[in-house]
């Protein structure tokens, strides 16, 4: 029961484009903070693809991009590539009445088929 | 370059406390913050707090206060994620990372460390 709401699993062949949601609320992604995707390889620490909703960090490929409107942000790979195989995740900012705090959606596992 | 190196895995009995370290190396530890992001086996991310590096405030998750603590040696650089009344629910990969601040974006992470809380 993440604040932020993400497919459990995409697929989809080389070569192809996967497109990867996460949608949230008026309290976090809506109310105008940022989002920032993550990769984690099996058995590995995750590692920054997209921060800002559409910034890439130096060494992460064009092939990845990143979007936001409303109270969703979307995260695109083209030119699916068998290394791409891995869980992903955003993560934002939420405040409300309850409190502040760092959110993560609960995670995408994409295959390579 | 950059690197946060944690400490080795833990075992503990329920009820126990764990203090997890944190050393960070190749740049200016007091300009960024660390976050402590906790994954339990086959499960997602979750977020458990942030402490600045330069003047040592915190905000903790809601639902770890009162349990969590985080700290910071700025003599040795290193940053520590103490974590009391251990439960089996607790039993998770925990890293720290570095960002600029509550919400920023994390752009280095340790390697992890797994607690298992078990009797």
């Amino acid at each position: 029961q993440s604040v932020l709401t993400q497919p459990p699993s995409v697929s989809g062949a080389p070569g192809q484009r996967v497109t990867i949601s996460c949608t949230g609320s008026s309290s976090n992604i809506g109310a105008g903070y940022d989002v920032h995707w993550y990769q984690q390889l099996p058995g590995t620490a995750p590692k920054l693809l997209i921060y800002g909703n559409s910034n890439r960090p130096s060494g992460v490929p064009d092939r990845f991009s990143g979007s936001k409107s409303g109270t969703s942000a979307s995260l695109a790979i083209t030119g699916l590539q068998a290394e791409d195989e891995a869980d992903y995740y955003c993560q934002s900012y939420d405040s409300s009445l309850s409190g502040s705090r760092v959110v993560f959606g609960g995670g995408t596992k994409l295959t390579v088929l | 370059q950059v690197q946060l190196v944690q400490s080795g895995a833990e075992v503990k009995k329920p009820g126990a406390s764990v203090k997890v370290s944190c050393k960070a190396s190749g740049y200016t530890f007091t300009s960024y913050g660390i976050s402590w992001v906790r994954q339990a086996p086959g499960q997602g991310l979750e977020w458990m707090g942030w402490i600045s590096a330069y003047n040592g405030n915190t905000n903790y998750a809601q639902k770890l206060q009162g349990r969590v603590t985080m700290t910071t040696d700025t003599s040795t650089s290193t940053a520590y994620m103490e974590l009391r009344s251990l439960r089996s629910d607790d039993t998770a990969v925990y890293y720290c990372a570095r960002d600029l601040g509550v919400g920023e974006y994390i752009d280095y992470w340790g390697q992890g460390t797994l607690v298992t809380v078990s009797s």
